[in-house]
């Protein structure tokens, strides 16, 4: 049973175009993320977010916007893409701000 | 806000050596230090942490040493295996938990068979 899992895992894209990735846990936890991790493999927080509460990294462009349907999914949606946005972006759950579970990634190509 | 460097950025060690991984932080309120390890097209995942009432902590081959004077921590892996072969994170919080995690900028660690 995956515990965090994203789709789609690669996506391809034309620069101007309109994307989300999704991400469920199985695992019952209140708190979800999305992490960005660049070419260098520098991994940053972009968003957190419980039931009550949406926090969001103020360097995050708000063409970037987390949609959470229900406290199991916390989906990424991303409006007018650009080049810069290729990377792999991490969804993450944690019980109670503890430790982070990833999912494995899915890799943006914006071309 | 928090910055966290970490060293080196590559490290390549026989099979059966020790590796050891440093970082540093800044913000002197940073309470919880946790490592994670990436494998390839993996996310990462948590190996070791370390709290900031506590210096030292052991999990088998992996230890974790705190500074908190001097605001380091330290990875160190014994009797390196293939398998140790991954990229690994350090990373600080003022917050206990995972909230508000800095995260360093990565070791890509080699075992060279």
């Amino acid at each position: 049973d995956t515990a965090v899992s994203q789709t789609p895992k690669y996506l391809v894209t034309q620069m101007g175009n309109d994307k989300s990735i999704k991400c469920e846990q199985n695992l019952g936890h209140d708190t979800m993320y999305w992490y960005k991790q660049d070419s260098k493999k520098f991994l940053k927080i972009m968003f957190s977010y419980n039931n009550k509460e949406l926090i969001i990294n103020e360097t995050v462009p708000n063409r970037f916007s987390p949609k959470s349907p229900d406290k199991a999914h916390l989906n990424l949606h991303i409006n007018s893409l650009e080049l810069g946005d290729s990377a792999v972006y991490f969804c993450a759950s944690s019980p109670l701000g503890r430790e982070l579970f990833f999912g494995e990634g899915s890799r943006l190509t914006v071309l | 806000g928090e910055n966290v460097e970490q060293h080196p950025s590559t490290l390549s060690v026989q099979e059966g050596d020790s590796a050891v991984i440093k970082c540093t932080y800044s913000d002197s309120a940073s309470n919880y230090f946790p490592w994670y390890k990436q494998e390839l097209g993996k996310g990462p995942q948590l190996i070791i942490d370390i709290r900031s009432n506590v210096g030292e902590k052991k999990d088998q081959r992996i230890a974790v040493t705190l500074n908190k004077t001097a605001k380091h921590f330290s990875l160190h892996i014994t009797e390196t295996q293939p398998e140790d072969s991954a990229v690994y994170f350090c990373a600080a919080t003022s917050g206990g938990g995972a909230d508000g995690l800095t995260f360093g900028k990565g070791t890509h660690l080699i075992i060279q068979p």
